[in-house]
């Protein structure tokens, strides 16, 4: 599969902290990219990584890749309680754009 | 602008039966996805459509799932007959030709097989 995972699976953090959570992949990959998925919701694109890049920044949002290691993390700075979703990385794979989703990561942010 | 428009939003049916989903794009969007989405998973790629030909269907079961895309616009996903284990959520996804592409969900097809 070439399915990528994230870690943790769940984590609950208090509102105005840092949440973290990483992603692992098996393949090569062009580019990668990050959705939430709020309870009830589709799923939302947060922020593009490409493979070329090592570090992006969006509002809040921090996404950081090592292609070497074939991992990726997703850093949330001053988390709300808006925050709390599911958060899913997914690999863009080969020559037509097929996009392979994670596990996700389910976060909870206390008020 | 109109997003990914799906229907219905939810499906209850029996074990054998038959359904069909239909998936509206965003206007000018070249790409559709659908996926399949488990309870507690993260979606699973089923087919992709370029304008009206098919980019990638390998993780399509196609003796029960088949999927059009006519006139390169809406889409439908079908099944039959539908097993216990085809429970999930069902969503539309579109893009431009973009490269890279950023998807566009709809709000998903919540199926329920008894």
């Amino acid at each position: 599969s070439q399915q990528g995972e994230e870690d943790p699976q769940a984590l609950s953090i208090q509102e105005g902290e840092n949440a973290t959570m990483n992603c692992s992949y098996k393949t090569s990959i062009n580019n990668l990219q990050w959705y939430r998925q709020n309870s009830g919701r589709g799923l939302v694109h947060l922020i593009l990584i490409r493979s070329n890049e090592r570090e992006k920044h969006s509002g809040r949002l921090r996404v950081t890749l090592d292609t070497s290691k074939k991992s990726s993390s997703l850093l949330i700075t001053a988390s709300r309680a808006a925050d709390t979703a599911s958060y899913f990385c997914a690999t863009d794979v080969g020559t037509g754009n097929q996009f392979y989703f994670g596990t996700g990561t389910s976060l909870t942010v206390i008020p | 602008e109109a997003g990914v428009a799906q229907s219905p939003r939810y499906k209850i049916i029996e074990k054998r039966q038959s359904v069909a989903f239909w998936c509206n794009p965003i206007s000018g969007h070249a790409t559709l996805y659908w996926y399949q989405q488990i309870l507690g998973q993260g979606p699973k790629l089923l087919i992709q459509f370029q304008n009206n030909g098919v980019v990638d269907d390998s993780q399509l079961p196609k003796d029960r799932f088949s999927a059009e895309r006519l006139k390169g616009v809406d889409s439908t996903l079908k099944i039959q007959p539908a097993k216990l284990e085809d429970s999930a959520v069902y969503l539309c996804a579109s893009s431009f030709l973009t490269m890279p592409p950023t998807q566009y969900f709809g709000p998903g097809t919540r199926l329920t097989v008894l």
